[in-house]
C-alpha cells in the first residue's frame, strides 16, 4: 500500500528566509504527487503537482518542488517566505485510483 | 466562479444520532470525492463518484457510513448512529473530468462534526 510521510510536524521560519518542507512516499512505481496548503477555515488549495517529465515543478505563490526518485522524496521549497504563507501544508500521492493519500501535514509558522 | 460548498459548516450531534452532510460541487464537475480529516491528521479518502455512480467506497470506515449522489451533482454523506470516533472534518472535493489523477481535485471548506 502506498503511504506518504511528512517528518516535520511543525516548522518555524523567519519572514524572508528560505523554506523546505519534506515529503517521502512509499510506492513501488512513481505515483502522482501533490502539495496542498490549508489555511484556517479554508479548503485545501493545490500548490503544485508532479506526474512525469521535468523533476522540478513550479507552482503557485512562488513555491516549487523537486521529485527525487532515488530518495522517494518530493520536497517543497520557497526561496523567501512571507507571513501569509503560515498555514498547514500537506503532501499527497495518487497511484492512479483517484483516491489521494495524504501525509499528516506540516504546520508552518512565520516569525516577523 | 463558485467553488465547492458544504453544509452545514459545523454540526454537533449526540452519540447515536444520524447526521447528513451535504456537498455542492463546482457546476459541471463529473467527479466527486469525500475525505475524513481527524484532528491533527491529513485527510483520508472515503469514497468517489463519477456522475451518479459510486465507483470506489473502499475508505468508508463502517456500514454506518453511506454516501449518495442520485442526480450526479449534489452529494450527501450520511452517518448513522454516530460515535465519538466519527468526530472529524469531512471534506468534499470535485474535479471536472474523469481523466484520472492528472485532473485537479478542488476542495470545499469542510463540515466539522463533533459527536458528544
Amino acid at each position: 500500500a502506498q503511504s506518504v510521510t511528512q517528518p516535520d510536524i511543525h516548522i518555524t521560519v523567519s519572514e524572508g528566509a528560505s523554506l523546505e518542507l519534506r515529503c517521502n512516499y512509499s510506492y513501488g512505481a512513481t505515483p502522482y504527487l501533490f502539495w496542498y496548503v490549508q489555511s484556517p477555515g479554508q479548503g485545501l488549495q493545490l500548490l503544485l503537482k508532479y506526474f512525469s517529465g521535468d523533476t522540478l515543478v513550479q507552482g503557485i505563490k512562488g513555491f516549487e518542488a523537486e521529485f527525487k526518485r532515488s530518495q522517494s522524496s518530493f520536497n517543497l521549497r520557497k526561496p523567501s517566505v512571507h507571513w501569509s504563507d503560515a498555514a498547514e501544508y500537506f503532501c499527497a500521492s495518487d497511484t492512479g485510483r483517484r483516491a489521494l493519500t495524504f501525509g499528516s501535514g506540516t504546520r508552518l509558522q512565520v516569525q516577523p | 466562479g463558485a467553488g465547492v460548498s458544504q453544509s452545514p459548516r459545523y454540526k454537533v450531534a449526540k452519540r447515536g444520532q444520524d447526521v447528513a452532510l451535504r456537498c455542492d460541487p463546482i457546476s459541471g464537475h463529473v467527479s466527486l470525492f469525500w475525505y475524513q480529516q481527524a484532528l491533527g491528521q491529513g485527510p483520508e479518502f472515503l469514497t468517489y463518484f463519477q456522475n451518479e455512480a459510486q465507483l470506489d467506497k473502499s475508505g468508508l470506515p463502517s456500514d454506518r457510513f453511506f454516501a449518495e449522489r442520485p442526480e450526479g451533482s449534489v452529494s450527501t454523506l450520511k452517518i448513522q448512529r454516530t460515535q465519538q470516533e466519527d468526530s472529524a472534518v469531512y471534506l468534499c472535493a470535485s474535479s471536472p473530468r474523469t481523466s484520472g489523477p492528472t485532473d485537479t481535485q478542488y476542495f470545499g471548506p469542510g463540515t466539522r462534526l463533533t459527536v458528544l
